[in-house]
């Protein structure tokens, strides 16, 4: 396992849904980070919480809500997607906004 | 901002041959620079990673080289292995300066050949 756990792996939701996806770290490290991995792209950083404060939100479409209710969890809530915003989700976490991120495996969403 | 530029997209090696993957950076204020293998439905995962107080490390079968001066540093991958095949990322980012993020190569799809 890699200490950070993600749910649900998969996701499949239509436009009109409105669903979380669920991060959970066990490293005991206070920033956390969600990305988006599209195909050919580089992993895209959406939002950055560190001791639960929102550091970095880079211009994500309202569409999109993050919440980091302790240092342990962050969701991201979803509601009212478009068809482009399929993708792999990541969550990472680290120390102090240094060193290395340390990801989860991601939650594979599409959206019809 | 930084930017990544990482080359190849893919690279296909025999079993038992070396890879070598590039990367360069515009920032020269980025100093810490690590190497990420993704295999297939998992995340990608820390494999080496250096700073930019030293120019080589190395971890058993994996090399990292840094070229502060020409802004590019390259992950070497000796006597590959099947199991070496995924998809490699290099990222760079600024430590030590609030939280400034790491920014990601686009990856390459390294394929050993057994």
């Amino acid at each position: 396992e890699t200490g950070v756990t993600q749910t649900p792996r998969h996701l499949v939701m239509g436009m009109t849904n409105k669903k979380s996806l669920k991060c959970e770290q066990h490293l005991g490290h206070n920033a956390m980070y969600w990305y988006k991995q599209s195909a050919k792209k580089p992993l895209e950083l959406m939002f950055v919480y560190s001791l639960e404060e929102r550091v970095e939100n880079n211009s994500v479409p309202s569409r999109f809500s993050p919440e980091c209710p302790n240092s342990s969890h962050l969701f991201l809530h979803l509601h009212t997607l478009q068809p482009e915003d399929s993708a792999l989700y990541l969550c990472a976490s680290s120390q102090d906004g240094a060193g290395a991120l340390h990801f989860g495996n991601g939650t594979r969403l599409t959206v019809t | 901002g930084e930017n990544v530029e990482q080359h190849p997209s893919t690279l296909s090696v025999q079993e038992g041959d070396s890879a070598v993957i590039k990367c360069t950076y515009s920032d020269s204020a980025s100093n810490y620079f690590p190497w990420y293998k993704q295999e297939l439905g998992k995340g990608p995962q820390l494999i080496i990673d250096i700073r930019s107080n030293v120019g080589e490390k190395k971890d058993q079968r994996i090399a990292v080289t840094l070229n502060k001066t020409a802004k590019h540093f390259s992950l070497h991958i000796t006597e590959t292995q099947p199991e070496d095949s995924a998809v490699y990322f290099c990222a760079a980012r600024q430590e030590n300066s609030g939280n400034t993020p790491l920014v990601f190569g686009k990856g390459t799809r390294l394929s050993v050949i057994a």
